[in-house]
């Protein structure tokens, strides 16, 4: 069965500084990798997606996000934090040969602080 | 372009009542996705419809809940009767079709809680 573990339940960046979101996923095969960001009180927002080609994937808000295979990893990065991105951050996956059922990570609470 | 619609936004309700929840898609889309999302966790998908057939449930727990999207458009989660346990924040999300590789769009949410 496919799974995502986000290992922090929470990350506080200074602003202006970079900032990781870690991701780790198990999935058979070659996934598909998503991030979404929520807002308190709001739904999930789509901010970028892994599928294939280049390792590093710019997506919304200057975010960008690394795949790793060896490493299993697709960790959220931003080189410099706004106190705009403190919200909930999600990571997915998706098996493109298998169950088409999406699979969320627990979440990251990030806080960037003045 | 209008975002995905639910209602209503919160819900209270006693255990053993029922309860439903509305979504109206992004206009054009054929895949319609139910999801549970309790406090401290990532939504869980409780069901997939492309256009008005279902695609997943196996998540679903059939005993008590029950979806529907006639017409291919809109849809209703419904739970009867309802436990403590559902408490939790039910999530509509819609993507132009069932490909994995379409990103999801969310609407706000119904915070529904059972006491």
């Amino acid at each position: 069965a496919q799974s995502v573990a986000q290992p922090e339940d929470q990350v506080n960046v200074a602003e202006g500084n970079p900032l990781t979101v870690k991701c780790t996923y198990s999935v058979s095969g070659n996934p598909y990798l998503f991030w979404y960001v929520q807002y308190p009180n709001r739904g999930l927002q789509f901010l970028l997606k892994y599928i294939t080609g280049d390792n590093l994937v710019k997506g919304s808000y200057g975010f960008e996000a690394e795949f790793n295979k060896s490493q299993t990893s697709f960790h959220l990065k931003k080189p410099s934090a706004l106190v705009s991105d403190s919200a909930l951050y999600f990571c997915a996956a998706r098996d493109p040969g298998g169950s088409y059922i999406p699979t969320f990570g627990r979440g990251t609470s990030l806080i960037v602080h003045p | 372009e209008a975002g995905v619609a639910q209602s209503p936004r919160y819900k209270i309700i006693e255990k053993r009542q029922s309860v439903a929840f509305w979504c109206n898609p992004i206009s054009g889309h054929a895949t319609l996705y139910w999801y549970q999302q309790i406090l401290g966790q990532g939504p869980k998908l409780l069901i997939q419809f492309q256009n008005n057939g279902v695609v997943d449930d196996s998540q679903l727990p059939k005993d008590r809940f029950s979806a529907e999207r006639l017409k291919g458009v809109d849809s209703t989660l419904k739970i009867q009767p309802a436990k403590l346990e559902d408490s939790a924040v039910y999530l509509c999300a819609s993507s132009i079709g069932q490909v994995t590789t379409y990103e999801q769009y969310f609407g706000p949410g119904t915070r529904l809680t059972v006491t």
